[in-house]
């Protein structure tokens, strides 16, 4: 089905080590996002993109680096993982910012 | 700063029987509101937004200024209905979804 995937859907890692999040939209949207769901805390947005070329800090951007690589493509980066990041990252899409979103089936990230 | 406050992280209702899932806002400006639901296994998707006045699934939500809130309703609840509900508000200066922090639905048989 068209829309948006995500890349690994799971994954473990060592705490120090470093790892991409992929994110493909095939909708042709503008503004692409990055999320973290955790227990009692909801979504909360890392970094978004509102366009292609750029990038912005959301909520919790701390410990992740982000690249809107063209118009479909969006990945998350962690240079360093610590245990604080285990979450299920999700990565969502909208034609434009003041769009509701179209989200991915996410990635389940631990960090030992 | 603009915050959704979901007050329930769970909420358990009998099938047929009414289901109110609430949500309050903080917003300085006009906020635009929205419904997402998460099925097990499934990913996230819009439920219903205000601006529209639908009636999704059944689920209907009102914005109410007054109260700031936007609690999504539905007069008999199905079991199908069990999932993880997400209220959300558009922050029209920052231009992002802000999330409230989910309130999972279970509808008992």
């Amino acid at each position: 089905n068209a829309g948006v995937t995500q890349t690994p859907k799971f994954q473990v890692l060592k705490t120090g080590q470093s790892m991409t999040l992929q994110c493909a939209q095939d909708m042709n949207h503008n503004s692409m996002y990055w999320y973290r769901q955790d227990p009692g805390m909801g979504l909360r947005l890392i970094y978004y993109s509102a366009s292609e070329g750029t990038t912005d800090k959301g909520e919790v951007p701390n410990g992740y680096n982000v690249s809107r690589l063209n118009k479909r493509e969006f990945s998350l980066r962690l240079e360093s993982a610590a245990p604080s990041q285990t979450s299920v990252y999700f990565c969502a899409s909208s034609e434009a910012l003041d769009r509701d979103g179209i989200f991915g089936d996410g990635t389940r990230l631990s960090i030992l | 700063a603009q915050r959704v406050t979901q007050p329930e992280k769970l909420l358990s209702v009998f099938k047929g029987a009414p289901v109110e899932l609430k949500c309050n806002y903080s917003y300085s400006g006009s906020p635009e509101l929205f419904w997402y639901v998460q099925y097990s296994r499934q990913r996230l998707q819009l439920l219903l937004r205000h601006i529209s006045r639908e009636s999704i699934k059944g689920f209907t939500a009102d914005l109410n200024k007054g109260e700031t809130s936007f609690h999504l309703k539905k007069p008999f609840a199905q079991e199908e209905d069990s999932a993880m509900y997400y209220c959300a508000l558009k922050d029209g200066g920052a231009q992002k979804l802000v999330f409230g922090q989910g309130t999972r639905l279970t509808i008992n048989p």
